[in-house]
């Protein structure tokens, strides 16, 4: 009955490969986050959909490219991995695209070596 | 944005009240002011959320003086459980966009 799940809970792969991280949410959220928390602890919104529909999308590489089937469900797939991608990231969900009580995920933590 | 100062860590013994106070001069308005605490390897929970003056749930209180330039964090008898990462943002209503985690305030509690 996790109300945010991701998958996988840790990712170690090697520069250049591609890999992609999925959130399905359960709660019945129209929208949904993707947050990064880098090695200083700093946690920055990377996109949001609502409804699955992008909303935000934040100085986000474009080798970033979320995608949401549904509105339970938003993946992020992450082409050409690089060093600097290494961190932890948190797919969250809320109500609605204005709320402030977001519900978070376990986080997936991806290495790139 | 409204930019959020808060201390770096703070030490407290179990069964203390914990203030843990949030300074926001440039305020605007229209900002709410939330707060959200993270433990080690997890994401981060809600905790509360106000406008102005006081507002309490079944895990805290929230202190908001009439200037709305800064706001304390009250934490009631605090167990070692309570031990964690608080952060405190400040946004516009409506607006998730402006949901920016600053670096928070690591409180441990001490047996």
């Amino acid at each position: 009955d996790t109300a945010v799940s991701q998958t996988p809970k840790y990712l170690v792969t090697q520069m250049g490969n591609d890999k992609s991280i999925k959130c399905e949410q359960n709660l019945g959220h129209d929208t949904m986050y993707w947050y990064k928390q880098d090695s200083k602890k700093f946690l920055k919104i990377m996109f949001s959909y609502n409804n699955k529909e992008l909303i935000i999308n934040e100085t986000v590489p474009n080798r970033f490219s979320p995608k949401s089937p549904d509105k339970a469900h938003l993946n992020l797939h992450i082409n050409s991995l690089e060093l600097g991608d290494s961190a932890v990231y948190f797919c969250a969900s809320s109500q609605s695209s204005g709320s402030y009580e977001q519900y978070f995920g376990p986080g997936t933590r991806l290495t790139v070596t | 944005l409204a930019k959020t100062t808060q201390p770096i860590s703070m030490d407290s013994y179990e069964g203390q009240e914990v203030n843990i106070t949030c300074s926001h001069n440039n305020i605007a308005t229209n900002d709410y002011i939330t707060w959200y605490q993270q433990f080690p390897s997890q994401g981060p929970r809600f905790i509360i959320q106000g406008y102005k003056t006081k507002v309490t749930n079944e895990v805290a209180s929230l202190f908001i003086p009439a200037d709305r330039k800064s706001s304390t964090l009250s934490l009631p008898r605090v167990s070692l459980s309570d031990t964690a990462v608080y952060y405190c943002l400040v946004a516009p209503s409506g607006s998730a966009r402006q949901l920016t985690f600053g670096s928070g305030t690591q409180l441990t509690v001490l047996p």
